[in-house]
């Protein structure tokens, strides 16, 4: 099944730049799509289509891709932006079609 | 305002069954493909099954294909998964997602209900 791989943990200092990676086979033919989870709630789509921002989600959220990774680039990072946060792609190969990545706790320090 | 309101989780025993509903307002429910996706305790987000605008096609996961059926009624606006043959490893929070543009992603979510599989 498809696999995309995440760090387990990234810490960054309020009002400095975190990258978030996620790792998949060939993930440059796929679109990826990002979601934030905090404490208790339902997970927040964030980013979609790998660089395009919902209506409400702040400019300091990007996402790019190059080559076998995708980023998730949270720029000027506030307190409120402690998360857990997820990437997703879809492959009509894998058992799970919808694939969610592994899973980034982002801690501010 | 999209609203996604799942009920129905609770407790039960292994081999027994529950049936999850999703009440969605705030859009045109019947024009939107629908999820289920499940998160256990203290683990990672898995998706569980999809389910087109009309309700003629689904897919599920391999882990719970066989035992689940998503299924939805467009005239109360509502989606549904029953859950059949439980196993401990189906003890999760469940949320109700509704399909993005393109209907590769998921950009409303509800909030989640609990399903425990226990003896």
């Amino acid at each position: 099944s498809y696999v995309l791989t995440q760090p387990p943990s990234v810490s960054v200092a309020p009002g400095k730049t975190a990258s978030i990676t996620c790792g998949g086979n060939n993930i440059g033919s796929k679109s990826v799509h990002w979601y934030q989870q905090k404490p208790g709630q339902a997970p927040v789509l964030v980013i979609y289509y790998d660089s395009d921002r919902p209506s409400g989600i702040p400019e300091r959220f990007s996402g790019s891709k190059s080559g076998n990774t995708a980023t998730l680039t949270i720029s000027r990072v506030e307190a409120g932006d402690e998360a857990d946060y997820y990437c997703q792609v879809w492959d009509n190969i894998s058992d799970h079609f919808y694939v969610f990545g592994t899973g980034t706790k982002v801690t501010v320090l | 305002e999209v609203q996604l309101v799942e009920s129905g989780g609770g407790l039960v025993q292994p081999g027994g069954s529950l049936r999850l509903s999703c009440a969605a307002s705030g859009f045109t429910f019947s024009s939107y493909w629908m999820h289920w996706v499940r998160q256990a305790p203290g683990k990672g987000l898995v998706w569980v099954s999809r389910i087109n605008s009309d309700g003629s096609r689904t897919i599920y996961a391999d882990s719970v294909k066989g035992r689940f059926t998503i299924s939805r009624d467009n005239a109360k606006n509502t989606l549904y998964l029953q859950m059949n043959s439980l196993r401990a490893e189906d003890t999760a929070l469940y949320y109700c997602a509704k399909s993005g543009s393109g209907s590769w992603f998921f950009d409303y979510w509800g909030q989640g209900t609990l399903a425990s599989v226990s003896s």
